[in-house]
């Protein structure tokens, strides 16, 4: 089945140390997605790309970087992750104009 | 500005029966999309239905439908039947429109809905 894949589902870093999270599609579509979400929280969207160019939402920091090296792939880079960057982070993907459809996410823990 | 109003934190309804999540949006564009997703605990945000604002009809999905009243704009989630598995968290979305004219690719939730089915 077309999916959106998430590895790892449980990530734990230390804080500090920097960590990636990966998405991989088989749906095939131009537009993908980086989503954090805390604790009874709406998701929050920290960037996407429409094909390869890259959209950065305005209160997105610094430490959060992205790549999207092909269609399948695109990888959430946290540079220095501090105690309040623990979430879950959820990936999606979109043809313009269609619904989102989103990975399993990765659970980030930061020790 | 575009927003998503989901006056409903929380949710009960027994098994069974039919519940109705309500979700308000305020946009002034004429052309917009309405989602809903479903969030279990495990934490995938799992697509429901969409309605366009130009659908004459309101979108239906096996049990799932939405009760769309544009004048009022609202955009209602109607379970039937509910099952032990529908209980999770419930988010209204909203695509959000182009400041130049069009839609973007972006999403507005809402805060969601906690439904608890009981037995």
């Amino acid at each position: 089945d077309a999916m959106v894949i998430q590895n790892p589902r449980y990530q734990v870093t230390q804080f500090g140390k920097p960590v990636t999270l990966s998405c991989s599609q088989t749906l095939n579509h131009n537009v993908m997605y980086w989503y954090q979400q805390k604790s009874s929280q709406a998701p929050k969207l920290l960037f996407h790309y429409y094909d390869k160019d890259f959209n950065n939402e305005a209160d997105t920091p610094d430490n959060f970087q992205s790549r999207r090296p092909n269609t399948s792939f695109c990888f959430l880079d946290i540079r220095s992750p501090g105690l309040g960057d623990a979430a879950m982070y959820l990936c999606a993907t979109s043809s313009y104009n269609q619904p989102q459809h989103f990975g399993d996410g990765t659970r980030l823990s930061i020790l | 500005a575009q927003k998503i109003t989901q006056t409903q934190p929380g949710m009960f309804v027994q098994e069974k029966e039919a519940v109705t999540l309500d979700c308000t949006y305020d946009t002034s564009d004429q052309s917009y999309g309405l989602f809903w997703y479903k969030q279990p605990s495990s934490g995938e945000m799992i697509f429901l239905i969409y309605q366009g604002s130009y659908d004459e009809q309101n979108a239906t999905e096996g049990r799932y439908s939405l009760n769309f009243q544009k004048a009022r704009k609202s955009a209602n989630l109607v379970i039937s039947a509910s099952q032990l598995g529908d209980s999770a968290m419930y988010f209204c979305a909203m695509r959000e429109g182009h400041r130049d004219g069009g839609a973007t690719n972006k999403l507005i939730f809402g805060t969601g809905t906690l439904l608890a089915v009981q037995p």
